[in-house]
């Protein structure tokens, strides 16, 4: 079965500190990976897709087939990244498979 | 600027009781989704629907149905709610092809009691 691992439920750190939330993806195919954010009382939103190899809101992710992975890094963690992060691959066609999320709480 | 509508924010129900969730896009999308988030199981595919008329099911579709008249209303149903099915259900939709940029609704928290 296809399986999307983010390890940590919360990662908690100051301001300005380095982030980096991790994601493991079952191997299948070249699936497509994605991140996902939910900041509080928002609806969950499309972060960014590997495909794009773009840079949002500071945060980057790049894939690397051989230890499956596609996590998530931000130099500089900002009080505002504190939000719900949700890492997704694809699977057949048009469908994808969510992790269970990490919280990221940034502190002042 | 809203582009998926999910009717009902919170919904309180009792057990036993039918239930309809329902969801409009406005962007012409050929792709929806229901899901259920609850935390520490993160996000978990109910149904999807490709086309009017076309349901799949998705990981958890148990004690669910969905109804898809018109392109851009996508309904979630509950045929006798019972109390594990109080959840967060999310709605969303994508384009055909290009399915993986979803747009999602801003959900609506369930409570069965």
């Amino acid at each position: 079965a296809q399986r999307v691992t983010q390890p940590e439920k919360l990662l908690s750190v100051f301001k300005g500190a380095p982030v980096e939330l991790k994601c493991n993806y079952s191997y299948s195919g070249s699936p497509e990976l994605f991140w996902y954010v939910q900041y509080s009382r928002q609806r969950l939103q499309l972060l960014l897709r590997h495909i794009s190899r773009e840079s949002i809101k500071g945060f980057t992710a790049d894939l690397n087939k051989g230890e499956t992975s596609f996590h998530l890094k931000k130099p500089f963690a900002q009080e505002e990244d504190s939000a719900m992060y949700y890492c997704a691959r694809s699977y057949n066609t048009d469908k994808l498979i969510f992790g269970t999320g990490t919280r990221l709480q940034v502190f002042p | 600027d809203v582009k998926v509508t999910q009717s009902s924010r919170y919904l309180v129900k009792r057990t036993g009781e039918k239930v309809f969730l329902e969801c409009v896009q406005d962007m012409d999308h050929e792709n929806m989704f229901w899901y259920r988030q609850d935390p520490g199981l993160g996000l978990r595919l109910i149904y999807f629907s490709y086309d009017v008329k076309m349901k799949e099911k998705g990981d958890i579709p148990e004690g669910y149905s969905v109804s898809r008249e018109k392109k851009e209303r996508f309904s979630l149903i509950l045929e006798s709610a019972s109390t594990n099915q109080t959840s967060m259900y999310l709605c969303a939709s994508s384009l055909l092809g290009d399915g993986y940029g979803y747009t999602f609704g801003s959900g609506t928290r369930l409570t069965v009691v």
